[in-house]
């Protein structure tokens, strides 16, 4: 069936750098984006989210970039931090929301 | 009140037992979500109630039981459990069914031993 998938399972980098994570989707139906941050023993955290309608969103230190050619979603974190190593999902709606494999980021200080 | 508040925290049971999972959100969500997460796995959806009305049921075997009383409240009752259905028990909450705006529980650790 039609999922959504990551390319990495884990990503190492050094305190400071940027950090970007990738997601790959195929339901060409689904219309809404959303990257969770989920630390050890809670709950998903919501970071960003994104439209099908945009190819780009910027927060605070994060920014999401949507690819609907390709079907790719990435969450770039600027200058990571070890307060941002954790569990980093995607997620896709049209109606349900369903998560990505997932990706641990370690941030090494 | 911005929170989905899941009770409880942890839970122990064995497989004879009877219990339950309570969810509970103030914000005037209409639409709840129960997922299942296994260590190192991505929440797996299992039940999705909109307007308290069960929605979507992935399948889930019949030892699971969902309740929506009211708009606020999901509960998830538990009988006759196996060891592998031990997992961190998830309860999300949006506005409407897909829409933006997903809140996440803490999340209840059940163990079935």
């Amino acid at each position: 069936g039609e999922s959504v998938g990551l390319h990495l399972p884990t990503l190492s980098v050094q305190e400071g750098d940027n950090s970007i994570i990738n997601c790959a989707y195929s339901n060409s139906a689904s219309d809404y984006f959303i990257w969770y941050k989920q630390e050890s023993g809670k709950g998903p955290q919501f970071i960003i989210d994104i439209r099908s309608n945009m190819d780009k969103r910027q927060g605070q230190r994060v920014t999401v970039l949507l690819n609907k050619t390709v079907k790719h979603l990435s969450l770039q974190i600027a200058a990571t931090q070890p307060g941002d190593s954790a569990v980093y999902f995607c997620a896709e709606t049209p109606d349900d929301m369903r998560f990505g494999a997932g990706t641990r980021l370690t941030v090494k200080p | 009140d911005t929170e989905v508040t899941q009770t409880p925290k942890h839970l122990v049971m064995g497989m004879t037992n009877k219990k339950s999972l309570k969810c509970e959100q103030h914000m005037g969500h209409r639409a709840m979500y129960w997922y299942k997460q296994k260590a190192k796995k991505p929440p797996e959806l299992m039940f999705v109630y909109s307007y308290e009305k069960l929605s979507i049921n992935e399948s889930v075997p019949s030892r699971f039981s969902p309740e929506c009383p009211n708009s606020s409240l999901l509960n998830l009752h538990l009988h006759a459990l196996q060891p592998e259905d031990s997992a961190l028990y998830l309860c999300a909450s949006s506005q409407a069914l897909g829409d933006q705006g997903y809140t996440f529980g803490s999340g209840t650790r059940l163990t079935v031993v």
